[in-house]
């Protein structure tokens, strides 16, 4: 059963520290895709990759957040400095042609 | 105007019944259309796709499109407890292809016992 995972499940960060969060899409996906979820906003897309090229990153905040997919099985995102307000589920999600995402399990991220 | 919208809920439907979900959208280029299906405290789930016009079942759950009124339903047939979740709706944006969703804020449904 092929599936979308990230670690960690859970991170509690004090701010100023770095996160970086990782994730590996389902095997023969060509689009990785990063959201965060907050209840205030719902689901917002961050950025995203085809074929690990990144594509659009424009709903992300540049001067602290980064996304890399250095391989095929790994993306990243990283966030320097963290911030209070970065506090939220981060997930992750794969897909094909046809527009279909399939989603992590998440990161739930606390910044205190 | 949000490009994808949704009633926000909650929607309470006994056991048994049929629950409905709406959701319209903006875009009058958009062409594939999603249902997900949220459980709280955890990730959206995959539940139905559609293309064209029209009705497609599985199972228990019936998505209908109809482009003209730029509109997608998603209807829940015998509504289980199990059934109680957030369900979302996504739209592609045509200028990124299929690729790049616009999800709705999501509708939660309550099925009554």
């Amino acid at each position: 059963d092929a599936r979308v995972t990230q670690t960690p499940r859970h991170k509690v960060t004090e701010m100023g520290q770095e996160v970086t969060m990782r994730c590996q899409p389902i095997l023969g996906h060509n689009t990785v895709f990063w959201y965060r979820q907050t209840m205030m906003q719902g689901l917002e897309l961050l950025a995203y990759f085809r074929n690990r090229a990144p594509l659009d990153d424009s709903g992300m905040p540049k001067d602290r957040f980064s996304a890399e997919m250095p391989d095929a099985t790994l993306a990243t995102l990283k966030i320097q400095p963290s911030e209070p307000r970065d506090s939220a589920v981060y997930f992750c999600a794969s897909g094909r042609d046809r527009g279909e995402q399939y989603f992590g399990p998440g990161t739930r991220l606390t910044v205190t | 105007q949000k490009e994808v919208e949704q009633n926000s809920g909650p929607l309470s439907v006994p056991e048994g019944a049929i629950a409905s979900l709406n959701c319209t959208y903006s875009d009058r280029g958009s062409q594939s259309f999603f249902w997900y299906r949220q459980y709280s405290g955890k990730s959206p789930e995959l539940i139905m796709s559609i293309y064209s016009n029209g009705d497609k079942e599985d199972g228990r759950f019936t998505a209908q499109l109809n482009k003209a009124s730029q509109y997608v339903s998603l209807l829940i047939r015998d509504s289980q407890p199990s059934d109680s979740a957030t369900y979302l709706c996504a739209v592609n944006k045509p200028n990124f292809g299929n690729e790049k969703l616009t999800f709705g804020t999501g509708t939660r449904l309550t099925i009554i016992p």
